[in-house]
């Protein structure tokens, strides 16, 4: 089983649309979770942070559920701008907090 | 906030020639920093822990002979490709944490693309 493990996608959705990225993780000792936007060949950049009492910033919403080890994002509203690669992103707190990337879901937002 | 910095962007050599990535921490010390690999349409996939004063931590199935991994300050590590085959070409990016910083997200370096010929 991957350590992180995401919808496969990719998510196509007119824009306006609200869409729903889904994650679990396999290790307990987790200790803290993000989401990172990864742009065609570029580096992934820090989207949001994932607390257990959820944040959102403007249209984007995270979620994590250490119970049932689930983190979501939420995007609304979405934008042509929005298209990119989604990745859910776990640091692992043993061995020096090594970063462990789920696969992404590639969305595509269109007109 | 954190920057991380990687050279070069980009390279292409020959088969059998060796590569060198540099990435650096530009205002933060890093005891720890990250190797990634990523192939087209593919995931980002760590390949080693590079550790200050130490030895690096490979993954399964990464050749530690044919990546070096040298992290010689706190700023800085360097990822050495050696005996380049096409099929190493693929993006190879760097990532560290400031571990003394009250953030805990990981930053990364801009990527290098490195194509074999």
């Amino acid at each position: 089983r991957k350590e992180v493990e995401q919808d496969p996608g990719p998510f196509n959705v007119p824009e306006g649309a609200t869409v729903a990225f889904n994650c679990t993780y396999s290790n307990s000792a987790s200790q803290s979770f993000f989401w990172y936007r990864q742009d065609c060949r570029k580096e992934p950049k820090l989207l949001m942070s994932v607390y257990s009492s959820g944040n959102e910033d403007g249209r984007f919403t995270a979620q994590l559920n250490r119970a049932s080890q689930y983190i979501s994002l939420l995007i609304r509203d979405s934008k042509l701008s929005d298209s990119a690669t989604y990745l859910c992103v776990v640091n692992l707190g043993t061995g020096g907090f090594k970063t462990i990337f789920g696969a992404g879901t590639r969305l595509f937002v269109k007109a | 906030g954190a920057v991380v910095s990687q050279h070069p962007s980009w390279v292409i050599c020959k088969s059998g020639t060796s590569v060198k990535i540099e990435c650096r921490s530009l205002d933060f010390q890093a005891t720890t920093m990250f190797w990634y690999r990523q192939f087209p349409k593919q995931s980002l996939m760590l390949m080693a822990t590079s550790n200050e004063g130490s030895k690096a931590t490979y993954e399964q199935g990464v050749e530690k002979d044919k990546f070096l991994i040298n992290h010689a300050s706190l700023t800085l590590s360097t990822l050495t490709v050696t005996s380049a085959h096409p099929e190493d070409s693929s993006f190879y990016i760097c990532s560290a944490r400031d571990e003394k910083g009250a953030q805990t997200e990981a930053f990364f370096g801009q990527g290098t693309r490195l194509t074999v010929v």
